[in-house]
């Protein structure tokens, strides 16, 4: 399966510490998204990152959240001092333009105990 | 102000009972509106893109079609398998990029 791979899928961290969620595109696609789910608010827009470059990081909080998309290996959404309301499913997404649709991993549940 | 609403919130059909979703949008410079199917712990999982209006696409007892202010999703007959969150994204220039924005999504249950 050449899909999208997010790992870990369910992840648990006490408030204060750091979340670190992974995510592999689609093979041949060098744009990846972020965007954080929420059952009252739907898929919400975080970040957009093609390879070693954040192109509109609009979405996402301006502390705590970072995003890299490295040369090589998979793109790193890192959340430091979680709190509770971090709780979400985080979603990863990859496409071959900016134009052309997304592709979804499964996602990644986090919960901050 | 959301740029994408959906209708219904929630849909509840018996099998063969034919319907439609509904994505009204207010963007301008349209450049594609994307239509997901997800179900439960799952991601998203791409449908259709439809790109100008009077456009349609289908596939089995799904038809996508797009208006300058709307799209819609025909189911015809579903059957139970056809239950699923479906969600509708436009994507239009904003700030040089071209990022979907997501409607809320319709819960569509379908009873045997």
């Amino acid at each position: 399966n050449a899909g999208v791979m997010q790992n870990p899928r369910h992840l648990v961290r006490r408030r204060g510490q750091e979340a670190r969620l992974r995510c592999s595109p689609m093979k041949g696609h060098s744009h990846v998204y972020w965007y954080r789910q929420l059952p009252e608010e739907g898929l919400k827009f975080m970040v957009y990152l093609q390879k070693e470059n954040i192109i509109d990081e609009s979405g996402m909080p301006k502390e705590r959240f970072s995003a890299e998309f490295p040369k090589e290996g998979p793109s790193i959404l890192r959340i430091q001092q979680v709190v509770r309301g971090d709780s979400a499913a985080y979603f990863c997404a990859s496409s071959s333009s900016d134009l052309s649709p997304l592709h979804f991993g499964n996602g990644t549940r986090l919960t901050v105990t | 102000e959301d740029q994408v609403t959906q209708s219904p919130e929630a849909l509840r059909l018996q099998e063969g009972e034919s319907s439609s979703l509904n994505c009204s949008y207010t963007v301008s410079g349209l450049r594609g509106l994307f239509w997901y199917r997800q179900d439960p712990g799952k991601g998203p999982e791409f449908l259709f893109t439809l790109y100008s209006a009077g456009e349609e696409k289908e596939k089995e007892r799904l038809k996508a079609t797009l208006t300058k202010k709307e799209s819609f999703l025909h189911i015809t007959a579903p059957k139970p398998e056809d239950s699923a969150t479906y969600l509708c994204a436009v994507q239009a220039e904003s700030g040089g990029s071209y990022i979907p924005t997501f409607g809320r999504g319709t819960s569509l249950i379908v009873h045997p």
